[in-house]
């Protein structure tokens, strides 16, 4: 199993630019979210997708839109990027349901926005 | 809405000592309570959590927890503390209402040899 995997790893993008970062796993996962991870701020959630075919916001969606393309599958989209959006990004995944399930996070996305 | 505090930004501790990171939480209902740790440049590692039952957590290379519901805490511990475990460790609490994780800002640890 490759767990839970991120495309790409590194990104440097100008003001202005857009771009999607990947997230896919293979463990058969209901729930898929996307975080942010800023020094001091420990992890902060973008978006959430507690089934396929639905998702919601969470503490910092401004900026940002997703895609859950299927079961596996969990993409983040930034339409035009802000030096505000320079950060690490981690996309996990969890069986979902009543709560009681850890996260398995992939190994992170750096994104700079010159 | 539920929040988690981890009061130390940095914690050090002498190779074979016992180690302490603390985490106090607020969450409204019975909390789900969770600890990650974080390598250089990975992902977050899960090491364990608490849902019910026993307040004492047993979990992933040496690590527990205790949960303690008067204090709204769940501090992380570990009888003795090896070089390896320097790393950045993360608490996190989801309610039995709500889909999302709090996370914690991060405490760093350093095993010092």
């Amino acid at each position: 199993n490759a767990g839970v995997t991120q495309t790409p790893k590194f990104q440097v993008l100008k003001t202005g630019q857009s771009m999607t970062l990947q997230c896919a796993q293979d463990m058969n996962h209901n729930s898929m979210y996307w975080y942010r991870q800023d020094p001091g701020m420990g992890l902060r959630l973008i978006y959430y997708s507690a089934s396929e075919g639905t998702t919601d916001k969470g503490e910092v969606p401004n900026g940002y839109n997703v895609s859950r393309l299927n079961k596996r599958e969990f993409s983040l989209r930034l339409e035009s990027a802000a030096p505000s959006q320079t950060s690490v990004y981690f996309c996990a995944s969890s069986e979902g349901g009543t709560g009681t399930y850890e996260q398995y996070f992939g190994p992170g996305t750096r994104l700079t926005v010159t | 809405a539920q929040s988690v505090a981890q009061p130390e930004d940095q914690v050090n501790v002498a190779e074979g000592n016992p180690l302490t990171v603390k985490c106090t939480y607020s969450v409204s209902g019975n909390p789900y309570l969770f600890w990650y740790v974080q390598y250089p440049n990975r992902g977050l590692q899960f090491l364990l959590k608490y849902i019910t039952g026993d307040n004492l957590v047993k979990g992933s290379y040496g690590f527990e927890a205790e949960f303690n519901k008067s204090q709204t805490s769940f501090h992380l511990k570990k009888p003795s503390a090896l070089v390896s475990d320097s790393a950045l460790y993360f608490c996190a609490v989801r309610d039995m209402s709500g889909q999302n994780f709090v996370f914690g800002p991060g405490t760093r640890l350093s095993v010092l040899p």
